[in-house]
């Protein structure tokens, strides 16, 4: 299982872009990228996947290299909502649903 | 959005006692988890379920602990004999479908269990 490290926080004012990076050195070709995002007292909740290259959505953009060993959530212009712990976790191919998460990046935005 | 529901959203119970958490997956989701949070550690496995059956499970998931789908809605964890170190966050999550890696999953807010 692929282990991932990544910034234990980052402090970010409203409005600017918020880059977290995550290694994962022992990532298997059948594993996949994926970012959730926790607020205090709730479940985490699903920000963005990909394999390799580029993916964006609505809420982020995802920049993973083509030797996939990390990965960059792009948070665009944050906002005070943005507050928050960002997990990085890679999801092996096989996996019944079994997340491991770690301690996460906790971003905090101020004004 | 779709949600996971997960009742109730605080049970305090005695050490010894049987605890029922209750969470409602997504209606066309097919496969269902139960993660934990202990205050201030990480989210862990707990098990997963699919068809009735559990697909897997963590170290964490003992005797102590198991898991009913009862009807065509509901997804239950039950601990037989709570103790202290039970005390945790219980998130229920589902997911539509298991996607090789890719599966996204929906989690409710959670179920703050604290035992006396």
């Amino acid at each position: 299982l692929a282990k991932t490290t990544q910034p234990i926080s980052m402090d970010s004012y409203e409005g600017q872009e918020v880059n977290i990076t995550c290694s994962h050195n022992n990532i298997a070709t059948n594993d996949y990228i994926t970012w959730y995002q926790q607020f205090p007292s709730q479940g985490p909740r699903f920000i963005i996947q990909g394999y390799k290259t580029k993916v964006t959505n609505e809420v982020a953009s995802l920049f993973i290299p083509a030797d996939r060993k990390s990965s960059t959530l792009s948070l665009p212009r944050v906002s005070l909502s943005d507050t928050a712990v960002y997990y990085c976790l890679v999801v092996q191919g096989d996996s019944w649903g079994k997340l491991q998460f770690g301690a996460g990046t906790q971003v905090v935005v101020t004004p | 959005e779709p949600e996971v529901t997960q009742t109730p959203s605080h049970q305090v119970t005695q050490m010894g006692q049987e605890v029922i958490l209750r969470c409602v997956p997504i209606s066309n989701h097919l496969y269902f988890y139960w993660y934990r949070q202990i205050l201030g550690q990480k989210v862990e496995f707990l098990v997963s379920f699919y068809n009735n059956e559990i697909s897997e499970k963590s170290e964490i998931f003992d005797d102590q602990f198991s898991v009913e789908r009862p009807d065509g809605s509901n997804f239950t964890l039950k601990i037989r004999s709570t103790k202290l170190e039970d005390s945790a966050m219980y998130f229920c999550a589902s997911s539509r479908s298991r996607g090789q890696g890719r599966e996204k999953l929906f989690f409710g807010s959670g179920t703050q269990l604290s035992v006396l």
